[in-house]
């Protein structure tokens, strides 16, 4: 069935850039997401790509989607005390069933 | 304001007890979801549905009941609640396709079953 794959830490410094990676299997994505959790809180949504895009940049988050390998980063510039959370990438597919497949979440710490 | 709301957000309750978690929109959202997340885990979906009167089982398995009479209102029950109850509850809505289809979530329900 579909998956969704991350690594479960990442810990940076303030002012580094953090990149966030996630593997997926389905192939007929139709969009694949990025969403922020903090603590106690529900989830975010920070960024999206549409399946037919290589790369999104908002601000300070870059997207990339290398559709052939089915890897998809974030891109955190400039990484904030404020940006620990944990990030969850999901992907769903239009039409059908609506039902996101969600990643098992990177927990970031940013370091002072 | 469009929001997404969750009631309570933290119950603590006795094995047994019947519980309702309550979970409501006001952006027009036909579609709506429950996840259930223990802390800093990933999210499984339990229950999702596409519309009024519309309810389906999700992808964990789970004990819990759902309904939706109507299109804002998509309470959770647990008849008879047991300590491995004990998680986040997480409700989300969508529009459905469209641009993005994004889900938006609520705070959570934070349930712990003595």
């Amino acid at each position: 069935g579909e998956d969704v794959e991350q690594s479960l830490f990442l810990s940076v410094r303030e002012g580094d850039s953090s990149v966030i990676n996630c593997t997926y299997t389905d192939s007929s994505s139709t969009y694949l997401y990025w969403y922020k959790q903090e603590p106690g809180a529900g989830l975010q949504l920070l960024t999206y790509i549409f399946s037919n895009m290589d790369m999104k940049q908002d601000q300070r988050l870059t997207v990339l989607l290398n559709k052939k390998d089915k890897h998809l980063s974030l891109r955190i510039a400039d990484t904030q005390t404020g940006d620990s959370a944990i990030y969850f990438c999901a992907e769903s597919t239009l039409g059908g069933t609506y039902k996101y497949i969600f990643g098992t979440g990177t927990r970031l710490k940013v370091l002072a | 304001e469009a929001d997404i709301y969750q009631t309570p957000r933290y119950l603590v309750i006795g094995t047994g007890k019947k519980i309702t978690l309550e979970c409501s929109q006001t952006m027009g959202h036909d579609k709506m979801y429950w996840y259930q997340q223990d802390p800093g885990m990933e999210l499984h979906l339990i229950h999702y549905s596409y519309g009024v009167n519309s309810t389906e089982k999700g992808d964990l398995s789970s004990e819990s009941t759902v309904s939706r009479i109507r299109t804002e209102h998509f309470p959770l029950t647990l008849e008879s609640a047991r300590p491995s109850h004990t998680s986040q509850y997480l409700c989300a809505s969508s529009r459905g396709g469209g641009e993005k289809n994004e889900q938006f979530f609520g705070p959570g329900t934070r349930l712990t079953v003595l």
